[in-house]
């Protein structure tokens, strides 16, 4: 079975530049996250999924961030116009137990962000 | 405040020893859960424990919620242990939104 699959693995932009992240979770989860993870820290939820819907974004920056899963399987992380504060590994985790708990979750290996 | 408190920050100890990680927590549980991260590498779940102690080969897990805490504890460390072990924990409030730790970074010394 195929894992959690993300690109690209590296991203180095200057400030003000956009760049998308791709997610494709396993074949069959309904619900998909997006973490953020600074260097030398745990990692934040931005954004999760169930399906095609968008279940919580409290924490993700509306302004410059954006997040869709329009067919409830693939999905893309959006940052808008990049800062150095964006500088991150941005974390792809989905599951299938209609968003229950947390006990079968799977992470991808992450993109790493530098914003210059 | 912060709601999971992760300790050490970092270990290091010879290759053989036995290493305890501590994961404190403020607010309501639903479960504890502890990952395991290699540099550059995804997370990996190692338990999910509501309360009580589970075992995995060398890894045991604790938690105790009356004491609002959880451990992890690896038994004759070996290298390949090397990495970050990250606590998250699971709201009792029915939310899927996991607070995880800073991490403890652990290495070791052949």
């Amino acid at each position: 079975e195929a894992g959690v699959t993300q690109s690209p693995r590296y991203a180095v932009l200057q400030e003000g530049q956009a760049v998308s992240f791709w997610c494709d979770p396993i074949s069959g989860h309904d619900t998909l996250y997006w973490y953020q993870q600074p260097r030398d820290q745990g990692p934040q939820l931005l954004v999760y999924f169930r399906d095609e819907a968008v279940i919580d974004n409290s924490q993700l920056p509306s302004d410059r961030f954006s997040a869709v899963r329009p067919k409830g399987t693939n999905s893309t992380l959006k940052i808008q116009s990049a800062k150095q504060g964006d500088t991150a590994t941005y974390l792809c985790a989905s599951s299938f137990d209609r968003g229950v708990s947390n006990e079968r979750l799977f992470f991808g290996h992450g993109t790493k962000l530098s914003v210059l | 405040g912060q709601q999971v408190q992760q300790s050490p920050a970092s270990l290091v100890l010879q290759e053989g020893e036995n290493a305890e990680l501590q994961c404190n927590f403020s607010t309501s549980l639903n479960s504890m859960q502890w990952f395991y991260q290699r540099p550059g590498g995804s997370l990996v779940s190692l338990f999910y424990n509501p309360s009580g102690t589970k075992h995995s080969g060398r890894l045991t897990s604790t938690t105790v919620i009356k004491e609002r805490r959880s451990s992890l504890h690896i038994s004759s460390s070996q290298t390949t242990d090397s990495g970050t072990y990250l606590c998250a924990l699971e709201p009792g409030t029915g939310s899927n939104r996991l607070t995880f730790g800073k991490g403890t970074k652990f290495s070791l010394i052949p």
